[in-house]
């Protein structure tokens, strides 16, 4: 069985420039995570899909995050423009037994300079 | 809100030591406990679960026991290996709130 997949692996931008990171969840899994893990600290949620609809997206910042899951598979995550606080790894993750086991991607390391 | 703390890291010991990492949690109800590893190059995955008070998660040797009294899940393994040598992250869920709130993570190495 595919793991969750992640891309790019690593990402470096200028600070104002977009920036786009994809996943591609185990098939199957209805819930669909994108987190983001600051240096030295734990992972933190984003928003979460339940199939296509966002469910909790009350911590991405809307400002200049989105985020698109359509027909239910595939996520796209998105920064417009980018900031220097963004650097961080961005982990998106899917699971079918509601929050009691998530498979992790091996996440996007994003550094704005 | 739900936090979790757990013990500073890096933490640094001999194959076959025994091995504690301490994890305590704040949280409304009765939360969901879990510890996921993440091996170097690898993504996030769930070693162990406990999910109500006096339960025991235990796999691959690891085990941690859901301490309602102390607000803990220690988790413990009584001989480690070089192989054990990755991130230990404490985390917990709460049913309602469908999401995993992390601590910030133990770095542990294991030196032959």
């Amino acid at each position: 069985e595919a793991g969750v997949v992640q891309s790019p692996r690593y990402k470096i931008i200028e600070k104002k420039q977009p920036v786009a990171f994809w996943c591609n969840p185990i098939s199957g899994h209805n819930t669909l995570y994108w987190y983001r893990q600051n240096l030295g600290q734990g992972p933190e949620l984003l928003i979460r899909y339940e199939n296509e609809e966002a469910v909790d997206d009350s911590q991405l910042p809307k400002d200049r995050f989105s985020a698109e899951r359509l027909k239910g598979v595939d996520s796209t995550l998105k920064i417009q423009p980018a900031e220097l606080g963004d650097s961080a790894v961005y982990l998106c993750a899917s699971s079918s037994e509601w929050v009691e086991k998530l498979f992790f991607g091996s996440g996007t390391q994003l550094s704005v300079l | 809100g739900d936090s979790v703390t757990q013990m500073e890291g890096p933490v640094t010991l001999s194959e076959e030591a025994f091995l504690t990492i301490n994890c305590t949690y704040t949280a409304t109800g009765y939360p969901s406990l879990f510890w996921y590893v993440q091996y170097p190059g690898e993504g996030l995955q769930l070693l162990l679960k406990a999910t109500k008070a006096d339960d025991k998660g235990s796999n691959k040797g690891f085990e941690a026991t859901y301490r309602k009294e102390t607000t803990s899940f220690h988790l413990e393994k009584g001989s480690v290996q070089v192989s054990d040598s990755a991130v230990y992250f404490c985390a917990l869920s709460r049913i309602g709130n469908e999401k995993l709130t992390f601590g910030t993570g133990t770095r542990l190495t294991i030196i032959p």
